[in-house]
């Protein structure tokens, strides 16, 4: 079965510290791949997402993820993270021109000031 | 910019009830989903539809039904509500092939 796996529940960092969040997915053929934030007592937003061509694909507030086909995976980047970003975090995957997105259980991610 | 409206924000019903829950987006997308989202089970699918009048079942359509009568409008119909029926019910869309834009979520307590 298609699934996508987030390496860490929670994470705990202090501000200015490097974030890097695990996605790994289970599909053998195209993606397209989505990070997704949820901010405490918000909806759900997109924060980047990847079709295709370049696969280091630069997100709003400067998040970064990089696909890496051979791995399957699409890992969420940010040189330094702000107590602002304190959230929950998930990776979606769209296999093909599926209409559905697979769902990581997402990652809670505390930062403290 | 995308609108996702959903009708409730917090919802109390009773064991037994039929609760409607209604989703509007104003971007003419063709697909709409319902998930519920629970802590650590991140988001579950329920149902989605394709089209007006179309649907299909989701991960866990058990104890649910859906109805889409226009192509604006997503309706999660619980028949007969049950306490493990509590949780956050999220709407989204998306136009032909992703991405899913969400509202904000309605959180329905079944006392």
């Amino acid at each position: 079965a298609q699934s996508v796996s987030q390496h860490n529940h929670h994470v705990i960092l202090s501000e200015a510290a490097s974030l890097e969040l695990g996605c790994n997915y289970s599909y053998g053929g195209t993606v397209n791949l989505f990070w997704y934030v949820q901010y405490p007592g918000q909806h759900l937003q997109l924060l980047l997402k990847y079709f295709s061509g370049d696969p280091l694909v630069k997100g709003i507030k400067g998040f970064e993820a990089e696909f890496i086909k051979s791995k399957f995976s699409f890992n969420l980047r940010k040189p330094s993270v702000q107590w602002s970003d304190t959230a929950e975090y998930f990776c979606a995957v769209g296999p093909g021109n599926n209409r559905k997105l697979i769902w990581g259980l997402g990652t809670s991610l505390a930062v403290n000031p | 910019d995308v609108k996702v409206t959903q009708s409730s924000r917090y919802l109390v019903k009773r064991t037994g009830e039929k609760v409607f829950l209604e989703c509007v987006q104003d971007m003419d997308h063709e697909n709409m989903f319902w998930y519920r989202q629970d802590p650590g089970l991140g988001l579950r699918l329920i149902y989605f539809s394709y089209d007006v009048k179309m649907k299909e079942k989701g991960d866990i359509p058990e104890g649910y039904s859906v109805s889409r009568e226009k192509k604006e409008r997503f309706s999660l119909i619980l028949e007969s509500a049950s306490t493990n029926q509590t949780s956050m019910y999220l709407c989204a869309s998306s136009p032909s092939v992703q991405p899913q834009h969400f509202g904000d979520g309605t959180r329905l307590s079944i006392l």
